[in-house]
This record gives C-alpha cells, structure tokens and sequence, in this order.
C-alpha cells in the first residue's frame, strides 16, 4: 500500500517562527499536493508539484511556501508563522497529474494540526 | 467556477441502519469525475467511491452507494447497514476532465454512527 508519511502529527509554534511541514511519499508518485482543513471550509489546495523542482499555486498559496528537491519528498514552509495558520495540514500524493487521468485517487497523510500562538 | 455544497455539517444514525449524505455541486462542463472521501477520527482521508459523469450507472462500493442526478448536479451518498467504523467526516469532491490541476472539495459532513 502506498504509505504518505507526515513527520508531525502535532505542532505547536510562536507567531513570527518559521515553520517546516514534511511529507515523504514511497511509492515513486510523480505528484503531491498540500492541503489545509478548517471547519466548515473543507480542504483547499495551498500548492501542488507534479515533479521535482516544480510547484504551482493552488487556491491559498499567500503565506506559504513550498520545495521539492527530491521526488519523495514535498516541504510546506510558513516563513514567519501567524496564528490564522493554525490549521490541519493535509499532505497528498498520486501516481499521474491529474490532467489527463481524471479518474486517479489521492493518497492522503494522516495529517498534522498545526497551532501558532 | 466549480462549486460543491455539503448542506449537512452534521448527521448521525443507529447502527446497521441506512443514511444518506447530500452533495450538491456547481459546473457549466459536461465531463468531470465526483468522489467521496472519508476521514476518520485517525484523520487518513480514505477514497470510498468514484463517479465518471458520462456514465449513467451508479457506482456502488460494497454498502457505498452514490444516486447521481447530473441534470440536478445532486451527488448522494448512501451508507447501508451502518457500522460504528462508518463515524467519520465525509467529503464530497469534484474534478473536471478539463481543468484537471486540482480536486475541489465540499464543506464536510461529520457522520456519528450510534450503537
């Protein structure tokens, strides 16, 4: 089964640190996507990659960033963190871009609650 | 733009009996995929069914069933013999086979499934 590992399940930062979110997939899948969750707003795509050293904005890209040096890996960074990115953080992969293979699934990590006080 | 609505934020329902979970969703293209996830309390997002647009039938999962309504843009899902493993969040999302760089995702709708 294909395994989407995120290194913390919970994180609790000051407002103004600079905060790394990792996530390492193990099934060689071309694409990974980083998702944040907030009650009654569902899952919102910050950015996705569909290959190494490449990324593209997603529908809330504004205060975060993201890098990708190697393919299994995919890194959410808030440079200077603020308590309305207290979230959960949802990483997600699959094998093909979506473009074109419409009807491939998402295979999510478990997630990590980020707080920021 | 594409829109989808979970208009239930909260449902619950006795063990072994049937619940439906309401999606609605907002597309001027005639070709897309529909999906419904499932999130646990361990928070794992689980892909439960999948819908191709241009097929008719509705898909089925074991007790997952979906009754898709593309003139109405209604996307149910439906949840026989209800298990206590059931309690989730469950989500509704949509894809287009044009615009395919992301999933859009609905609201969420929290399922208790009692004893």
């Amino acid at each position: 089964d294909v395994k989407v590992t995120q290194s913390s399940r919970y994180l609790v930062k000051r407002t103004g640190e600079k905060v790394f979110l990792e996530c390492v997939q193990d099934m060689d899948h071309e694409n990974m996507f980083w998702y944040r969750q907030d009650p009654g707003l569902g899952l919102r795509l910050i950015y996705f990659s569909y290959d190494v050293k490449m990324k593209e904005k997603g529908d809330i890209p504004e205060g975060y960033s993201v890098s990708r040096e190697k393919k299994e890996r995919f890194s959410l960074i808030l440079e200077s963190a603020s308590t309305n990115q207290t979230s959960m953080y949802l990483c997600a992969s699959s094998l093909f871009f979506l473009r074109g293979a419409t009807n491939e699934k998402l295979f999510f990590g478990s997630g990590t609650q980020l707080s920021v006080l | 733009a594409q829109t989808v609505t979970q208009s239930q934020p909260e449902m619950s329902v006795q063990e072994a009996e049937t619940v439906t979970l309401s999606c609605t969703y907002d597309t001027s293209e005639s070709n897309y995929y529909l999906f419904w996830y499932k999130q646990p309390p361990s928070r794992q997002m689980i892909l439960v069914i999948r819908q191709e647009a241009y097929k008719q039938q509705n898909a089925t999962e074991n007790r997952f069933s979906v009754n898709f309504q593309k003139a109405a843009k209604s996307f149910s899902l439906k949840i026989s013999d209800s298990q206590l493993g059931d309690t989730a969040m469950y989500f509704c999302a949509f894809i287009s086979t044009y615009n395919t760089d992301k999933l859009i995702f609905g609201t969420g709708t929290r399922l208790q499934v009692f004893p």
